[in-house]
């Protein structure tokens, strides 16, 4: 079955403090994961794919495919990473449609 | 560009009556999707088209309809609303073509009483 679980509902960081949102997921063949953010009253958008490897924000991933992890880091949380944050997958099997997680609410306490 | 534009932000309707989200992106995309967002429940889709003229149910299309007459336009109407149909509405489209990035409209908080 294709799923994306994020274990945590909350997590409340300390400004400054590491960060790391957690996703794992199951699929069958090789999927493309994404993750989203949504700051207070705007709309959802891209914060970071696997395949760009890129960091957004000071925020990195790493595609595990041993674990079936994307988990989502920062070294030094700021007050203003706040947010919604939704891992996501898509592939094939989906028919590109997006699968996704039920989100972790990021609070950076100043 | 205006991107992805939906329509009203917010609605309240009585149960049973109908009604049409609308939803249009100037960015010829290919695909077009429609989600519900709960609190706990993250974003489930409802309805998606990966073209004009072609639609296909997601995982909770009951009460929904959709169609895609054109690249630009993907309205959702709900038939009777209820109660449970409470929710944030959100619209999406995407390149297609190898590039599945989805693309937001600001969403449409509707309440049925």
């Amino acid at each position: 079955a294709q799923r994306v679980t994020q274990p945590e509902k909350l997590l409340s960081v300390f400004k400054g403090a590491p960060v790391e949102l957690k996703c794992n997921y199951s699929y069958s063949g090789s999927p493309e994961l994404f993750w989203y953010v949504q700051y207070s009253r705007q709309r959802l958008q891209l914060l970071l794919r696997h395949i760009s490897r890129e960091s957004i924000k000071g925020f990195t991933a790493d595609l595990n495919k041993g674990e079936t992890s994307f988990h989502l880091k920062k070294p030094f949380a700021q007050e203003e990473d706040s947010a919604m944050y939704y891992c996501a997958l898509s592939g094939r099997d989906s028919n590109y449609q997006l699968i996704w997680g039920a989100g972790t609410k990021l609070i950076i306490k100043p | 560009n205006a991107g992805v534009t939906q329509t009203p932000k917010f609605q309240v309707l009585k149960t049973g009556q109908s009604m049409t989200l609308q939803c249009a992106q100037d960015m010829n995309h290919e695909y077009m999707s429609w989600y519900r967002q709960d609190p706990g429940m993250g974003l489930r889709l409802i309805h998606y088209s990966v073209g004009a003229g072609i639609t296909d149910q997601g995982e909770v299309p009951n009460g929904y309809n959709v169609s895609r007459s054109t690249t630009e336009d993907f309205p959702l109407r709900l038939l009777s609303a209820a109660p449970s149909q409470t929710s944030v509405y959100f619209c999406a489209s995407s390149p297609g073509q190898g590039n599945y990035e989805q693309y937001f409209g600001p969403g449409t908080r509707l309440t049925v009483t």
